[in-house]
């Protein structure tokens, strides 16, 4: 079965310094997305893109965030400067938007210390 | 702004026993899902449920949606152990165009002892 696939499954980064976290969605997917969810919580969207733009953003992807899908494979999340509140698991999905609905990945436990 | 509401947020219960979960939510929807999350682990898709008077099952496990109500339940028949996780509804709403995100409930983590 198809998978999405995350790398790394963990990273921990100083506070201030830059990460990217990396995804592999489905090949056939023509929708991304990534989604947090810090310890304990909910799962909260963060942004989605299609057709090599951002689509929707929430308010908590503010101008540390940004996405792009360099190579026509790899989505990739980056924060240009951590801080201790971006703590948290992140997840990359991708869809085709029809009944089968979204595959997410395992995860990226970001710890920011 | 939408809301999707668990209920309950903890349940624990006993092997055997049956429980149902219920997630409301403010808007209109017509695609609804449930997953399943081990502790540290991704969300795994249980249903997807697509029209209103939907019903799924998978085991023991059983999920319906009521788009009027705005209100489904995922429905838990004689539980056994395997069965503890966190069960996540998530709501899929439209924003414009073929722009969809999914709202989540905050989760019910569910117990099973023996």
């Amino acid at each position: 079965e198809p998978e999405v696939t995350q790398t790394p499954s963990h990273q921990v980064t100083q506070m201030g310094q830059e990460v990217i976290l990396r995804c592999v969605p489905i090949s056939n997917h023509l929708y991304f997305y990534w989604y947090r969810q810090i310890l304990g919580q909910k799962v909260e969207f963060l942004v989605s893109f299609y057709n090599n733009e951002i689509s929707e953003k929430s308010e908590i992807f503010d101008d540390q965030f940004s996405v792009e899908r360099p190579d026509g494979s790899n989505f990739t999340l980056k924060i240009r400067s951590t801080k201790l509140e971006d703590s948290a698991m992140y997840f990359c999905a991708s869809s085709t938007l029809t009944a089968y609905g979204y595959t997410f990945g395992s995860g990226t436990r970001l710890t920011v210390v | 702004e939408l809301k999707v509401e668990q209920n309950p947020l903890f349940l624990s219960m006993q092997e055997g026993k049956n429980y149902t979960i219920y997630c409301n939510y403010s808007t209109t929807s017509d695609r609804l899902y449930w997953y399943r999350q081990d502790p540290g682990k991704s969300l795994e898709s249980l249903f997807v449920l697509l029209s209103n008077g939907a019903v799924k099952q998978e085991g023991r496990l059983m999920a319906s949606l009521d788009t009027k109500a705005r209100l489904s339940t995922l429905h838990i028949t004689a539980a056994v152990h395997d069965l503890s996780a966190t069960y996540f509804c998530a709501v899929d709403v439209n924003s414009g165009g073929s722009n969809y995100k999914l709202t989540f409930g905050k989760g019910t983590l569910l117990t099973v002892n023996p």
